[in-house]
C-alpha cells in the first residue's frame, strides 16, 4: 500500500546549526500531515502539523513545508539544540474516516555539542 | 494526568499466554487509536474507536488481537495466544474530535511487550 518514507535515516548536525529533515509521501489523497519527535523509551511527541491547503507553517523554532506538486514534506529546526536529538517521524492522514496516520520509518537526528 | 497513560509499561509473557494492555486517553477525547511499533520502525495502525464504537480494525494482524472501549473512555487491547512476532511496543493515541477533523493525535509512552 501507499506509505510515507524518509530520504535520510540519520542526520548529524552541530549544535546551533539549522536542521532539515525530509519526507516523501505517495498518497495524493492525504490532506493532513504531522511531524512527531520520539525519544528513546517514550511515545511520539507532537511537534507541528499542516493541512494540505497550506504550504508552510511555523512554530517555535520549527517550520514545516509542504510541496504537494512533488509530494514532499520537510521539517526545519532552527538553532538545533542537544535536546532536539531524537527520531523524527512524518505521518500522513490517509483521507479516510477515522484519521488513522501512516508513519514513515523515521530519521534519527544527532546533535553534536 | 494530563496526557495519555498506558499500563503496564513493560510486559513479559510466555508464548501462548494471553495479555491485556490498558490505555487511559486524555479526558474528553473522542477518538482513540492503537498502533504497533517494531524496533527501529514507525508506528503502524491497528484499530480506531470513536467513543465506544470501533470504527476501523483493519490493522489488527490476526483474530488473536481484540480491542474494546466499552464506556468510551479507557480502552484495552487484548492479545490471545501470544506469539514471538507479537513482541513490539504498543502505542495508544487519542484526539479530541472524531472523524474528518484532522486533529493531532497525542500518544502515550506505550507498553513494551516481550514474548519469550
Amino acid at each position: 500500500g501507499e506509505s510515507v518514507g524518509l530520504h535520510l535515516p540519520t542526520l548529524s548536525v552541530q549544535e546551533g546549526d539549522n536542521s532539515i529533515i525530509n519526507c516523501a509521501y505517495s498518497n495524493s489523497a492525504s490532506d493532513y500531515f504531522i511531524w512527531y519527535k520520539q525519544e528513546s523509551g517514550k511515545g511520539p511527541q507532537f511537534i507541528i502539523d499542516i493541512r494540505s491547503n497550506m504550504d508552510k507553517r511555523q512554530g517555535q523554532r520549527v517550520t514545516v513545508l509542504l510541496n504537494k506538486t512533488v509530494k514532499h514534506l520537510s521539517l526545519q529546526i532552527a538553532a538545533t539544540q542537544p535536546g532536539d536529538s531524537a527520531v523524527y517521524f512524518c505521518a500522513e492522514n490517509n483521507g479516510n474516516a477515522g484519521n488513522m496516520l501512516t508513519f514513515g520509518g523515521g530519521t534519527r537526528l544527532m546533535v553534536k555539542p | 494526568g494530563a496526557g495519555v497513560s498506558q499500563s503496564p509499561r513493560y510486559k513479559v509473557a510466555k508464548r501462548g499466554q494471553d495479555v491485556a494492555l490498558r490505555c487511559d486517553p486524555i479526558s474528553g477525547h473522542v477518538s482513540l487509536f492503537w498502533y504497533q511499533q517494531a524496533l527501529g520502525q514507525g508506528p503502524e495502525f491497528l484499530t480506531y474507536f470513536q467513543n465506544e464504537a470501533q470504527l476501523d480494525k483493519s490493522g489488527l494482524p490476526s483474530d488473536r488481537f481484540f480491542a474494546e472501549r466499552p464506556e468510551g473512555s479507557v480502552s484495552t487491547l487484548k492479545i490471545q495466544r501470544t506469539q514471538q512476532e507479537d513482541s513490539a511496543v504498543y502505542l495508544c493515541a487519542s484526539s479530541f474530535w472524531g472523524a474528518y477533523s484532522n486533529q493531532p493525535q497525542h500518544f502515550g509512552d506505550g507498553t513494551r511487550l516481550s514474548i519469550l
